[in-house]
């Protein structure tokens, strides 16, 4: 079946510090892959989103690529903020398939001043 | 737009009780998802609708939960009757299609945590 695996936390950086979050997915089909992100106590929200192999997603300094050959979709940022501490979703769906939608566990983030 | 509203924002009830959820999903989105968030099982889609017509319901646990959307602004989640493993953050969201598909960037609504004594 469909599912996403991240990489578990918690991840504790310095600001200005660089940052990767794993994701990898297991999928039949094409699926789209997302990030959301969580801030303590509001819903997820769309953070970036990539629809086909090799598209990049970027928002806020946040990139993640979509590569097929590892079937990856990793976040990255060169330098956090106190203000990105938040839990991080990998996410994957299937499009006019049966739009089956899997989120990952989650990976949160802390940022140290 | 006041994006998706959902109420309660928290509910404490005793096993046994009726509780329903609600949702408002932002105006224009004609797909409305609700999920369930909990410590041990992550993230779960539980059902979602389709222009106030449920599409796929198979995230739903059993038959004590039940889902509405009576109209294209309001949806409901009930639990008859609740037990203490109902407890979690329950969240719904809204899209309208793109070029992911039907489930294209979802908005969520802040959550109701429900607390099941």
């Amino acid at each position: 079946g469909n599912s996403v695996t991240q990489m578990e936390g918690p991840v504790t950086l310095s600001e200005e510090a660089f940052l990767t979050i794993n994701c990898t997915y297991t999928a039949t089909g094409y699926p789209s892959l997302f990030w959301y992100v969580q801030y303590p106590g509001e819903g997820l929200q769309l953070l970036l989103k990539a629809t086909k192999a090799d598209d990049k997603g970027s928002n806020k300094g946040f990139e993640a690529t979509y590569r097929k050959e590892t079937t990856s979709f990793h976040l990255e940022k060169g330098s956090v903020q106190v203000s990105d501490s938040a839990v991080y979703f990998c996410a994957l769906s299937i499009p006019y398939n049966n739009n089956d939608m899997r989120f990952g566990a989650g990976t949160r983030l802390t940022v140290k001043p | 737009d006041a994006g998706v509203i959902q109420s309660p924002r928290h509910e404490v009830t005793e096993m046994g009780q009726e509780v329903t959820l609600r949702c408002k999903p932002i105006s224009g989105h004609d797909y409305l998802f609700w999920y369930r968030q909990t410590m041990m099982r992550g993230l779960e889609l539980l059902i979602y609708f389709n222009n106030n017509v449920p599409i796929d319901d198979s995230g739903m646990p059993e038959d004590r939960f039940s889902a509405k959307m009576p109209n294209a602004s309001f949806s409901t989640l009930k639990i008859q009757p609740s037990e203490p493993r109902d407890s979690a953050v329950y969240f719904c969201a809204s899209s309208h299609p793109g070029l992911a598909g039907p489930t294209d960037t979802q908005y969520f609504g802040p959550g109701t945590r429900l607390t099941v004594l």
